[in-house]
């Protein structure tokens, strides 16, 4: 079944402790994204990858950082996070950035700093 | 820089009627325009995807089309039920990375 899966799906931290959530998709997909989604002001875009070892930000990076090293894993990952990181997390992939190609969803992560 | 309006940003209907959720961008220089539900706390359910080419795409109950010249879509859902009650997100994808309205909420009444 094609899928982006991500993990954990809920977590609880603190302020200032590394976190890293994983996304992975099975589709073979070049473009990976992260977005984070906040009640008044829908879903923005945080980073987003066309390619292994290609990533750039999107609307709102400060705070977060990306990698891709393999083109099925697109990790997000807070080196210290804050309470205004709280928020609803998604990653999403497509075939390719831009193009007549759909966006795949994962599930969503959501997380809560206190 | 793409934006994506959504109206209204609330809507309730009794059941069975037809209804309409409007989707307006401003560069029409868009490659699709997907339509998305999302129940509350929950993912993204991809819905439509119309492409630049196409006018209008269907699925079952429901219809969306696209004209890229007004810089609008809309989502056009027939006989509504409860189960309809979500919030519906449109997103246009050109040149630059995904860009979404902040969905229409509908509830369906019974």
């Amino acid at each position: 079944e094609a899928q982006v899966t991500q993990n954990p799906r809920y977590l609880i931290t603190v302020t200032g402790k590394k976190l890293t959530v994983t996304c992975s998709q099975n589709m073979n997909h070049e473009y990976m994204s992260w977005y984070r989604q906040d009640p008044g002001l829908g879903l923005r875009q945080i980073y987003y990858s066309m390619n292994v070892e290609v990533t750039d930000k999107g609307d709102v990076p400060e705070g977060y950082k990306v990698s891709r090293k393999e083109k099925r894993n697109f990790p997000l990952i807070l080196e210290s996070p804050s309470p205004n990181q709280t928020s609803l997390y998604f990653c999403a992939s497509s075939r390719f950035f831009g193009g007549p190609y759909e966006q795949y969803f994962g599930p969503g992560t959501r997380l809560t700093v206190t | 820089k793409q934006e994506v309006t959504q109206i209204p940003a609330a809507l309730s209907v009794p059941e069975g009627e037809n209804l309409v959720l409007n989707c307006s961008f401003t560069d029409s220089a868009i490659y699709n325009l997907q339509w998305f539900r999302q129940d509350p706390g929950k993912g993204l359910t991809s819905l439509l995807l119309i492409q630049s080419s196409q006018r209008e795409q269907t699925s079952g109950r429901l219809n969306a089309s696209l004209d890229k010249s007004s810089g609008r879509s809309t989502l056009y859902i027939a006989a509504s039920q409860p189960g309809d009650s979500a919030t519906y997100l449109c997103a246009g994808a050109g040149n630059t990375p995904l860009v979404f309205g902040k969905g229409t909420r509908l509830s369906v009444i019974a």
